[in-house]
């Protein structure tokens, strides 16, 4: 069965530090990739996303994701993080196509401190 | 996001009681999905539907039934409320189109406690 790891459930960083956070995907054919952000009391929101292309992807906010297929990876990262980027984050994979549903890694909580 | 609500936000039940949780859209997208969320669980799929006629049953359907009353209303109920169906729950959106097609949208969630 299709799944998404995100290796991190907690991750605590002081502002201006580099973020990357992981997610790992199982599934060999063709997958459109995204990433959620939820602020703390709100819903989800599309980050970023991949579907063909160049592989680097950039979104909103200063994130930017890279898929790396032989690795099934596709790490979110941001250079310098700010208080406000306190949230949780969910990578998501859906299945190339129009198949229309998202499988959910677990999601990985990030603390930024002032 | 405003195109997709949710309603009620909060609710609090007692156990064996029915509850439905309503989604609106005015996105005009086709395909409609209930997904709950539980802390270090991430989204769960409950239920999904392409379109009036097809209603899918997700990873987590038991204990949930559906009704897509039309394109815009997708309708969460559940039959008899236990308390590990406490959780939040998200109303979601997409569009079908050749590519691209799994972008989903989000309504704000309905926070459901069951005594």
């Amino acid at each position: 069965a299709q799944s998404v790891s995100q290796h991190n459930h907690h991750v605590i960083l002081s502002e201006a530090a580099s973020l990357e956070l992981g997610c790992n995907y199982s599934y060999g054919g063709t997958v459109n990739l995204f990433w959620y952000v939820q602020y703390p009391g709100q819903h989800l929101q599309l980050l970023l996303k991949y579907f063909s292309g160049d592989p680097l992807v950039k979104g909103i906010k200063g994130f930017e994701a890279e898929f790396i297929k032989s690795k099934f990876s596709f790490n979110l990262r941001k250079p310098s993080v700010q208080w406000s980027d306190t949230a949780e984050y969910f990578c998501a994979v859906g299945r190339g196509g129009s198949q229309g549903n998202l499988i959910f890694g677990k999601g990985t909580k990030l603390s930024v401190k002032p | 996001d405003a195109d997709v609500t949710q309603t009620p936000r909060n609710r609090i039940t007692k156990t064996g009681k029915r509850i439905m949780l309503e989604c609106s859209q005015t996105k005009g997208h086709d395909r409609m999905y209930w997904y709950r969320q539980d802390p270090g669980l991430g989204l769960r799929l409950i239920y999904y539907s392409f379109d009036v006629k097809d209603i899918n049953k997700g990873e987590i359907s038991d204990g949930y039934s559906v009704s897509r009353q039309a394109q815009a209303k997708f309708s969460l109920s559940l039959e008899s409320a236990i308390p590990n169906q406490t959780a939040l729950y998200f109303c979601a959106t997409s569009e079908t189109r050749l590519a691209g097609t799994d972008t989903q949208y989000f309504g704000p969630g309905t926070r459901l406690t069951v005594l």
